[in-house]
């Protein structure tokens, strides 16, 4: 069965620096990689997605992500965060046809980010 | 106005009481969805509903049904609810599967229900 792995529960980051948030998935064929963030009571945004092409893919609110096949991971990239980006980040895949994973998402456990002034 | 509502937005009950978390969309998608949030455990799913003559568990589904009432509407309910079903819930929906038509499953969320079982 598919599974994703955020390895980081939370982190801790000062306003301005630079963010790395992890994510690995399990199972091979071709992935489909959603990153989606949480602010406190809030529901899901999504902030990115990648299913081919280019594997440095752009999202919102500056946020950045690259697919590595050779290490199944899709880490997600801020070069200064804001006060504003504090919140909860899911990481989610789903599968191409074939399987029984096929059309539904599997979601991390979540990092939380709390930001520092 | 929102594209995936859901209603109630907040709900405290007892044990044993039937409830019922109802989640409606205008997207116009064939697809949805019911996940359970729990802190440090994500979002599980609960049930999907690929359209309206199909339903499927997910990987939770014990202690839950659902309802497919219309294209937009997707019900579910906790017959019994036990203090362990607290939670957040939220309801998503999503256009084609990969392969099919150029879609990626995206899928989009409603604000989310936090049930509380006392």
């Amino acid at each position: 069965a598919q599974s994703v792995t955020q390895p980081d529960i939370h982190i801790t980051v000062s306003e301005g620096a630079s963010l790395e948030l992890r994510c690995n998935y399990s199972y091979g064929a071709t992935p489909y990689l959603f990153w989606y963030v949480q602010s406190p009571g809030q529901g899901l945004q999504l902030l990115l997605k990648y299913f081919s092409g280019d594997t440095l893919v752009q999202g919102i609110k500056g946020f950045e992500a690259e697919f590595k096949r050779s290490q199944s991971s899709f880490n997600l990239r801020k070069p200064s965060v804001h006060w504003s980006d504090a919140a909860e980040y899911f990481c989610a895949v789903t599968f191409g046809a074939g399987g029984t994973s096929y059309g539904k998402l599997t979601f991390g456990q979540g990092t939380i980010l709390t930001v520092h002034p | 106005d929102a594209d995936v509502t859901q209603t109630p937005r907040n709900r405290i009950t007892k044990t044993g009481k039937r409830i019922m978390l109802e989640c409606s969309q205008t997207k116009g998608h064939d697809r949805m969805y019911w996940y359970r949030q729990d802190p440090g455990l994500g979002l599980r799913l609960i049930y999907y509903s690929f359209d309206v003559k199909d339903i499927n568990k997910g990987e939770i589904s014990d202690g839950y049904s659902v309802s497919r009432q219309a294209q937009a509407k997707f019900s579910l309910s906790l017959e019994s609810a036990i203090p362990n079903q607290t939670a957040l819930y939220f309801c998503a929906t999503s256009d084609l599967p990969p392969s099919l038509a150029g879609g990626d499953n995206e899928q989009f969320f409603g604000p989310g229900t936090r049930l509380t079982v006392l």
